[in-house]
């Protein structure tokens, strides 16, 4: 089945870093979700965009809906050791399967 | 407030013997999932149902079944468990399009020896 490409797969940053990720599709999507998982917890929804070019901020999360409808991007301000965790993103088209990437793996050290 | 919430959350299991994965929501979704997670795979569509009564398969359904014992409930089935379902498996239910959202559990870690 059809999975997002998410870039990068892993990141180890220094507290205090700035951080981007994004997520690419060869297809168009209509929704955009982005999820954090901590380690043995299940995916958390940290923002929503359902509109191209919305850009929406969550603290110092900023996630953008592409313009081509076919790719996002995270964005971590500042980071904190408390940031470790998993990003996945999820496009969803219509009523059709909401599709994930694979995740980035991001380490913040302290 | 729960929202979703799986049992059990850790098992082992001997290939051949068959087990049932629970999952409940409190949040009043019509929509309910189960997905499997493999290290550099993201989340794989096993089952869904889109409503009370109604299932249908996913990416990866072979070797499962699903239930959909009401609203709130959404149980998956191994029949015959094989060491390639060892995985970890989460349950979600869905707020629909047009402005969808899926909310997880926190996951069975399912280990088959």
């Amino acid at each position: 089945g059809q999975q997002l490409n998410q870039s990068p797969q892993s990141m180890f940053i220094q507290e205090g870093e700035d951080v981007s990720m994004n997520c690419t599709s060869s297809s168009i999507f209509n929704t955009w979700l982005w999820y954090k998982q901590e380690p043995g917890e299940g995916p958390v929804l940290l923002i929503a965009l359902y509109k191209a070019g919305e850009l929406t901020s969550n603290g110092r999360l900023t996630a953008q809906f592409g313009i081509t409808r076919k790719d996002s991007f995270l964005n971590i301000s500042a980071s904190i050791p408390s940031d470790v965790g998993i990003y996945f993103c999820a496009g969803q088209l219509n009523n059709n399967d909401m599709r994930f990437g694979a995740g980035t793996r991001l380490t913040v050290k302290p | 407030n729960a929202g979703v919430t799986q049992t059990p959350k850790f098992q082992v299991l001997k290939t051949g013997q068959s087990m049932t994965l629970q999952c409940a929501q409190d949040m009043n979704h019509n929509s309910m999932y189960w997905y499997r997670q493999d290290p550099g795979m993201g989340l794989r569509l096993i089952y869904y149902s889109a409503s009370e009564g109604t299932t249908d398969k996913g990416e990866v359904p072979n070797g499962y079944n699903v239930s959909r014992l009401n609203k709130r409930e959404f149980s998956l089935r191994l029949e015959s468990a094989a060491p390639s379902q060892t995985s970890v498996y989460f349950c979600a239910s869905k707020i629909p399009f047009p402005r969808p959202k899926a909310f997880f559990g926190q996951g069975t870690r399912l280990t088959v020896v």
